[in-house]
């Protein structure tokens, strides 16, 4: 099956400074690929998604690259905020016939104000 | 409109017990998915249902079933329970199979805290 690595595990950015993160995966099938934000104690939530057709979307501070060849793909955050603490989660899915998605291992995002 | 929604929100179990989790979709999707979040990781896989018949099922013990009503809500049972079913466990609802523009995007409920004792 599918397996998604996420790297880093935890990251500090000063306010305002850019945030990076960066996940790989092994099935060249999958095409979906959603980030999801989980604060403590609640549900994970999407912020951005890419389809394997693009290769780079942007909504506001966010954006997502993907590089289907080397079957990586990343989330950028600018300008970032204290609110945008929180865990961060990459995700891939692939099949048409069925909608399993395989979630990397988090990343704790922490912006020091 | 209103999101997906699941009951209960937090339980305690004893090991050994059943426990039954439920989960209703947001209204005109019609396939819901399973995932268990264990603290510190991210949300694992353990089923999928779509129009009443699963559709997938993650690496996960036969004491996991789950099954989807006519209404599409659906109930995660979990039998047996042991310490390490103790989790976050996420119901998701898409509108639909595949890759078809956004249909196979998921949402997730705010999820059931499982505690075994």
């Amino acid at each position: 099956g599918e397996n998604v690595e996420q790297h880093p595990s935890t990251l500090s950015v000063q306010e305002g400074d850019s945030a990076v993160i960066k996940c790989t995966y092994s099935d060249s099938a999958s095409n979906y690929f959603p980030w999801y934000k989980q604060e403590l104690g609640k549900r994970p939530q999407l912020i951005i998604d890419i389809r394997s057709n693009v290769g780079e979307k942007k909504d506001q501070r966010i954006a997502v690259t993907l590089n289907k060849t080397a079957k990586h793909f990343s989330l950028h955050i600018t300008e970032t905020q204290p609110e945008d603490s929180a865990v961060y989660f990459c995700a891939a899915s692939g099949s048409v016939l069925r909608n399993q998605f395989y979630f990397g291992t988090g990343t704790s995002l922490t912006v020091i104000p | 409109d209103a999101g997906v929604t699941q009951s209960p929100t937090h339980l305690i179990k004893t090991r050994g017990q059943q426990v039954t989790l439920r989960c209703s979709p947001i209204s005109g999707h019609k396939s819901v998915s399973w995932y268990q979040q264990v603290l510190g990781q991210g949300p694992q896989f353990i089923f999928q249902y779509y129009e009443k018949e699963e559709r997938g099922r993650g690496n996960f013990p036969d004491r996991f079933s789950a099954r989807q009503f006519p209404n599409y809500s659906s109930e995660l049972n979990v039998n047996a329970l042991l310490l390490g079913d103790s989790a976050l466990y996420l119901c998701a609802s898409s509108l639909f199979l595949g890759t078809m523009g956004s249909g196979n995007t998921i949402y997730f409920g705010e999820g059931s805290w499982l505690t075994v004792v």
